[in-house]
């Protein structure tokens, strides 16, 4: 793999009901954020870790955790899905710290509550 | 108001054309990013500026600190062209945060 993996593509998932969206990246990168995207609004930050064993709270946190064991991964837990949280989500890293480290993205997760 | 305001939402062409998509942005920055999300959904960093102006094939990134302005500009457009360009700018007080513009759908007609 080259670059940030996520995984699944799509769900659909009923409300109530537990999910993790995986995220793995192989460029060493130190930053990972995840983000959602929904219509007529811009990426809005879930939540972010500047390196292994921190993570912080985006603008919309609320009914989402998330870890950082390792470098490479990024899980996104949902522990009991509500409709609203229907959305695409992105994951992405760069180098924090680096002033000319552009953002990498996964091709995002397209997930459904119903 | 949204911090990072762009212009225009949407945006026709005829291949072959100079195209300008606007940024302004109302906080204080450390850079700013151009994105370009492709139908389909993947989403790929085009530029990350923090002042002047960066070029890359057609594609040219100017940004006016003083402003608070940034411009994309694609010369001699192409219809492969087409997508969403998203402006992004990382705060200069969290650089941890970035804010995001609700993009610019641009659509390149042969």
């Amino acid at each position: 793999i080259a670059g940030i993996t996520q995984a699944p593509t799509s769900q659909i998932l009923a409300a109530g009901r537990r999910m993790t969206l995986r995220c793995t990246q192989d460029m060493r990168h130190n930053a990972m954020y995840w983000y959602r995207q929904d219509l007529g609004l811009g990426l809005r930050l879930i939540h972010y870790s500047n390196t292994a064993g921190t993570t912080g709270k985006g603008e919309v946190p609320d009914g989402y955790s998330v870890s950082r064991a390792n470098t490479d991964d990024f899980p996104l837990t949902l522990a009991s899905a509500v409709p609203s949280q229907t959305s695409v989500y992105f994951c992405a890293s760069r180098e924090q710290g680096r002033v000319d480290s552009p953002l990498h993205f996964g091709n995002g997760t397209r997930l459904t509550v119903t | 108001k949204n911090e990072v305001e762009q212009s225009p939402q949407n945006l026709t062409a005829q291949e072959g054309e100079f195209i300008t998509i606007n940024c302004s942005y109302s906080v204080g920055i450390s850079a700013l990013h151009w994105l370009q999300q492709h139908p389909g959904g993947g989403i790929v960093s085009l530029f990350m500026l923090s002042s002047g102006k960066k070029k890359h094939g057609r594609l040219i990134a100017t940004i006016n600190i003083q402003e608070k302005h940034s411009s994309l500009h694609i010369t001699a457009s192409h219809p492969r062209d087409s997508a969403v360009y998203i402006c992004a700018v990382g705060l200069s007080y969290n650089t941890d945060k970035l804010i995001f513009g609700t993009g610019t759908r641009l659509q390149v007609f042969p």
